[in-house]
């Protein structure tokens, strides 16, 4: 069975600084994908970045970059110059190459403080 | 680009009633769009996954018979719940994917259900 995990239930960071979300998996497929989400209150699911597991160049957008240690089964967030409006409820998520559905971890309530 | 929208937003209905919820690809042909159900706090819990024309797969513990899915054309899905239930109030959120955009899903933004 595909599993994800995030061991870490809530985290704070000060704005400005630095934070790493943790997210370990298991899949016996060797090509897969990994992705992190953000809900924020709204509610509404925002795509923060995507890691084809076939690259071995770790996936950045902006602020956002990803450890993925493939051998670990290891996929973390990490958020640079965090601010205010990355307040939010972040999931990793795996997608299965069966019928492409996405498996959640059970997901990090990360705040920023002022 | 790849915008889903849901409706309603939100719905209040009392026992013993079924309501259906919209899922809608604006601007792409969703070639396969996913349920899930969400309760506070918790992560989402996927309910079903539907391709056009064709039955929805339900996953393990969710109620076919209960939670009926028609993927009718490639840009809507519906989600009816029957004989609803308080213990079925939620958030309930549909996802949609293309074929040939990508590996991701595209989200909308989720129908507050209440039971009362």
């Amino acid at each position: 069975a595909q599993t994800v995990t995030q061991s870490q239930p809530e985290m704070s960071v000060q704005e400005a600084e630095t934070v790493t979300l943790s997210c370990t998996y298991d899949t016996s497929e060797n090509n897969y994908y990994l992705f992190w989400y953000k809900q924020p209150p709204s509610r509404q699911m925002i795509l923060v970045i995507r890691q084809e597991a076939y690259k071995q160049q770790n996936a950045t957008e902006n602020r956002f970059s990803v450890n993925f240690q493939k051998a670990a089964k290891s996929f973390s967030l990490k958020i640079s110059d965090s601010q205010l409006g990355d307040t939010a409820m972040y999931f990793c998520a795996l997608r299965s190459n069966q019928g492409g559905k996405l498996i959640f971890g059970q997901g990090t309530e990360l705040s920023v403080k002022p | 680009g790849a915008v889903v929208s849901q409706h309603p937003s939100r719905v209040i209905c009392k026992s013993g009633t079924s309501v259906k919820i919209e899922c809608r690809s604006l601007d792409f042909q969703a070639t396969t769009m996913f349920w899930y159900r969400q309760f506070p706090k918790q992560s989402l819990m996927l309910m079903a996954t539907s391709n056009e024309g064709s039955k929805a797969t339900y996953e393990q513990g969710v109620e076919k018979d209960k939670f009926l899915i028609n993927h009718a054309s490639l840009t809507l899905s519906t989600l009816t719940v029957t004989s609803a239930h308080p213990e079925d109030s939620s958030f309930y959120i549909c996802s949609a994917h293309q074929g040939n955009r990508g590996h991701e899903q595209y989200f909308g933004p989720g129908t507050r259900l209440t039971v009362t």
